[in-house]
């Protein structure tokens, strides 16, 4: 079957550094993305890999292994602002994306 | 520019009634989907188009049916709605395919009593 799978909730320090993981089970894997959902708000675009490795963008970066079928999103200096669900999607062999049910990031001053 | 409007905002609607989602994007994408959000489930998708003209069914698409008479629009409509229909519904576009990045609208709460 096809899944993928995420924290559901996760709590950090003002500042300090967090990282999300997600793994994913889905047949024809083309890419991975990672949105980013202030509550009540619609999802905005944070990342897409394709190749293994990290990609960095800023205080984001996102890693994807292939092989393992594994991905994590690493924030840095967090700020109070990051306090959103971050939602991970992996496309699967009909280029449909398989979404993830997304992590709650609640950071604390 | 706007990106991707939806409308109406919220709506109550009574069960067995007939509602029309709307949503219209100015970026000149090919591509548009229709998604629902429910507490504790990821997005999933009810219905796409990958070009004007052309539709297709997603994870979801019992009780939904959408057409795509142009680039710009891509109306979802539920013909007689229940209560499990209760949700947040967002329109999104890309450019290209699924694995290009998708733009999301504001989505609309509806609520089926």
């Amino acid at each position: 079957g096809q899944n993928i799978d995420q924290p559901t909730e996760m709590t950090a320090t003002e500042g300090a550094i967090v990282q999300i993981n997600c793994t994913y089970q889905t047949s024809g894997f083309n890419g991975l993305f990672w949105y980013q959902q202030h509550a009540g708000e619609a999802p905005t675009f944070l990342s897409y890999n394709v190749l293994d490795g990290l990609e960095e963008k800023g205080r984001f970066s996102s890693f994807l292994s292939r092989s393992k079928g594994y991905s994590y999103l690493l924030l840095k200096e967090l700020q109070m602002k990051d306090s959103a669900s971050y939602l991970c999607a992996a496309t699967d062999s009909n280029y449909q994306l398989i979404w993830g049910a997304g992590t709650k990031l609640i950071i604390k001053p | 520019i706007a990106g991707i409007t939806q409308a109406p905002t919220s709506q109550i609607l009574a069960a067995g009634r007939r509602m029309t989602l709307r949503c219209t994007q100015d970026m000149r994408h090919n591509a548009m989907y229709w998604y629902r959000q429910d507490l504790g489930l990821g997005l999933r998708l009810i219905h796409y188009s990958n070009t004007a003209g052309t539709t297709g069914k997603g994870e979801v698409p019992d009780g939904y049916s959408v057409s795509r008479a142009n680039t710009d629009d891509f109306p979802l409509t539920l013909a007689s709605a229940v209560p499990s229909q209760t949700s947040v519904y967002f329109c999104a576009s890309s450019d290209g395919g699924n694995t290009d990045t998708q733009y999301f609208g504001p989505g609309t709460r509806l609520t089926v009593l």
